[in-house]
């Protein structure tokens, strides 16, 4: 079955740190894989994308993620965490079954917590 | 910046009453979506519509469900009759494209939400 991990329910980090979300997922074929951050009483908002090419791609709000083939692995990165970035991270990968249609399968999100 | 929105931003009803949920995608989208967040789990795909019609349905979406865009603005999601289990946000979401190497412009941009609480 098509799915995507997000292992850690909450990332606890103090601002000025790095910071690693973590998402695995499981899909037949190649992967697109993006990354959404929900702030509280707001939608999806799209932060960055793999489709091809470069394994490092970089997205909103100098946020980062690397796609690892061999680990099925697409973590989300920054080098220095802000208190703003303190939201709900998603993971998502479309379905590669899908045909016309971008069905986009989500994680179940990770609450990052940035601490002054 | 273009956005989608969508109204209301909370509806209460009661069970089996019918619903609509409203959308306005951006302007020179082609691609719609509508996804469900029960509170507390993880964000379900629930149907995509493009060229006037579905392009593909989950599980979730039965006969109670259906989608329209009537005047080319609008795109609307109907719950005939509603149930407790129905209570959720439901996320719209459109795109110009679908995902693909040639270009950047594809990914899907979610609306707010509307909280459907059914009682």
């Amino acid at each position: 079955a098509q799915s995507v991990a997000q292992p850690e329910d909450q990332v606890n980090v103090a601002e000025g740190n790095p910071l690693t979300v973590k998402c695995t997922y499981s899909v037949s074929g190649n992967p697109y894989l993006f990354w959404y951050v929900q702030y509280p009483n707001r939608g999806l908002q799209f932060l960055l994308k793999y489709i091809t090419g470069d394994n490092l791609v970089k997205g909103s709000y100098g946020f980062e993620a690397e796609f690892n083939k061999s680990q099925t692995s697409f973590h989300l990165k920054k080098p220095s965490a802000l208190v703003s970035d303190s939201a709900l991270y998603f993971c998502a990968v479309r379905d590669t079954r899908s045909y016309n249609t971008d069905k986009l399968i989500f994680g179940t999100g990770t609450r990052l917590q940035v601490f002054p | 910046e273009p956005e989608v929105t969508q109204t209301p931003s909370h509806q209460v009803t009661q069970m089996g009453q019918e619903v609509i949920l409203r959308c306005v995608p951006i302007s020179n989208h082609l691609y719609f979506y509508w996804y469900r967040q029960i509170l507390g789990q993880k964000v379900e795909f629930l149907v995509s519509f493009y060229n006037n019609e579905i392009s593909e349905k989950s599980e979730i979406f039965d006969d109670q469900f259906s989608v329209e865009r009537p005047d080319g603005s609008n795109f609307t999601l109907k719950i005939r009759s509603t149930k407790l289990e129905d209570s959720a946000m439901y996320f719209c979401a459109s795109s110009w494209g679908l995902a693909g190497p040639v270009t950047s412009y594809n990914e899907q941009f979610f609306g707010p939400g509307t909280r459907l609480t059914v009682l």
